[in-house]
């Protein structure tokens, strides 16, 4: 069965300096991973995502994560935090079928608080 | 372009009430989903379904049902409020199990 695990549930950064919001997974198949962010009283939107291809994904906003297979990790980054980045990020795995179907059902981590400070 | 849309947006139910939280969606997606978040634990999959007429429970249907006699809608009922369902409900939405999902703004339910 497929598992999330986010190291730290808070994370603290300075403006401009670098994000890193570590995620690593458990998957019995090849996994499809996701990003979200969750800002205050919102719902979650989408980061970037890995299926197949480029290990190295980009999303929005200047954050881009990597797919390593022999590390089962997915970490994210971005360069130069900003202050509108401080929010809520959750690592999800999708609960993929046995013969390479995606059910679709996402296993979330537990999130990461990001807070960036001026 | 509405999205994923979640009514009410807040509620406070006293133990042994009904409810039903509103989702509904207008991208013509096939799956939908439902949530719930806790502080600390992410999110856990009370429901889901795959198309009109298709539902199948998550990691926690306990004390929650759903139906889909539309594409569009995706209702959630609790039949006996009970504290330990305080928590922030998440209807979620996608067209195709490989698509990201997209959520709607949430519902804040309270039971005292």
């Amino acid at each position: 069965a497929q598992s999330v695990t986010q190291l730290g549930s808070h994370v603290s950064v300075s403006e401009g300096a670098l994000v890193l919001l570590r995620c690593n997974y458990s998957s019995s198949v090849p996994p499809y991973l996701f990003w979200y962010v969750q800002y205050p009283n919102q719902g979650l939107q989408l980061l970037l995502k890995y299926t197949t291809g480029a290990t190295l994904v980009k999303g929005i906003n200047g954050f881009e994560a990597e797919f390593k297979k022999s590390e089962t990790s997915f970490h994210l980054t971005k360069p130069s935090a900003h202050m509108s980045d401080a929010a809520e990020y959750f690592c999800a795995v999708s609960d993929r079928g046995m013969y390479g179907g995606s059910q679709g059902n996402l296993i979330f981590g537990k999130g990461t608080k990001l807070s960036v400070k001026p | 372009n509405a999205g994923v849309t979640q009514t009410p947006k807040f509620r406070i139910l006293k133990i042994g009430q009904s409810m039903t939280l509103q989702c509904t969606q207008d991208m013509n997606h096939n799956y939908m989903y439902w949530y719930r978040q806790d502080p600390g634990m992410g999110l856990k999959l009370i429901y889901y379904s795959v198309g009109a007429g298709i539902t199948d429970k998550g990691e926690v249907p306990n004390g929650y049902n759903v139906s889909r006699s539309t594409t569009e809608d995706f209702p959630l009922r609790l039949e006996l409020a009970a504290p330990s369902q305080t928590s922030v409900y998440f209807c979620a939405s996608n067209g195709d199990s490989n698509q990201p999902q997209h959520f709607g703004d949430g519902t804040r339910l309270s039971i005292l």
